[in-house]
């Protein structure tokens, strides 16, 4: 089936420093969904992209759905403590049902 | 975004026995999902949940273990039937809802279930 590779697992960053994950497939998604996961949360929808090619910013968010449709990134900009949690990227593939697939998670860590 | 509750939010339950686990949307959404999360993992989808007919569950899960109802349009049920240490996860409840010309998905807070 389809997966998603998701990189870097984890990050260790001062605040105030920019912060870039990607999520990378070998095969073909039609939309990419990022989404943010606090402690004892479920996942909240960051950014959601459904054409190849697009850049979406959510304020100091900037997501990407690559022109392949093979991969997306997701860039911070300016990091803050509250954006310490657990970054996934997820995806509808390009055939079949409604069903996403989802990255394994970037955990990101910021230092004051 | 659509407005998802879960009950209950936690337990800790003994080998052997069953736990109900109640979803809430605030309005009709055209798809109902329920993915687990084990500790540490990314998330993983159980089942969808069709409204009016059985779920339609993903490889490795089986309705006898994990029986979904959907009554109507705005709540579903998942029971994770005699559990073992192995079923501890949290489980979560994810809706699909049109939003514009584009499907987006939401989440619930989760169920965190510890099985003794």
């Amino acid at each position: 089936g389809q997966q998603l590779n998701q990189s870097p697992q984890s990050m260790f960053i001062q605040e105030g420093e920019d912060v870039s994950m990607n999520c990378t497939s070998s095969s073909i998604f039609n939309t990419w969904l990022w989404y943010k996961q606090d402690p004892g949360e479920g996942p909240v929808l960051l950014i959601a992209l459904y054409k190849a090619g697009e850049l979406t910013s959510n304020g100091r968010l900037t997501a990407q759905f690559g022109i392949t449709r093979k991969d997306s990134f997701l860039n911070i900009s300016a990091s803050i403590p509250s954006d310490v949690g657990i970054y996934f990227c997820a995806g509808v593939p390009g055939q079949g049902a409604q069903k996403l697939v989802f990255g394994q998670g970037t955990r990101l860590t910021i230092n004051p | 975004s659509a407005v998802i509750s879960q009950k209950p939010s936690r337990d800790i339950c003994q080998r052997g026995t069953s736990l109900t686990i109640q979803c809430q949307v605030d309005s009709q959404v055209t798809m109902m999902f329920w993915y687990r999360q084990q500790p540490g993992q990314s998330l993983t989808l159980i089942a969808t949940a069709n409204q009016g007919s059985e779920a339609t569950y993903e490889s490795g899960f089986v309705i006898d273990k994990f029986p979904i109802s959907r009554p109507n349009l705005t709540f579903s049920t998942l029971t994770v039937s005699n559990m073992s240490p192995e079923d501890s996860s949290i489980y979560l409840c994810s809706v699909l809802r049109l939003a514009g010309k584009h499907n987006e998905q939401f989440f619930g807070p989760g169920t965190r279930l510890t099985v003794l």
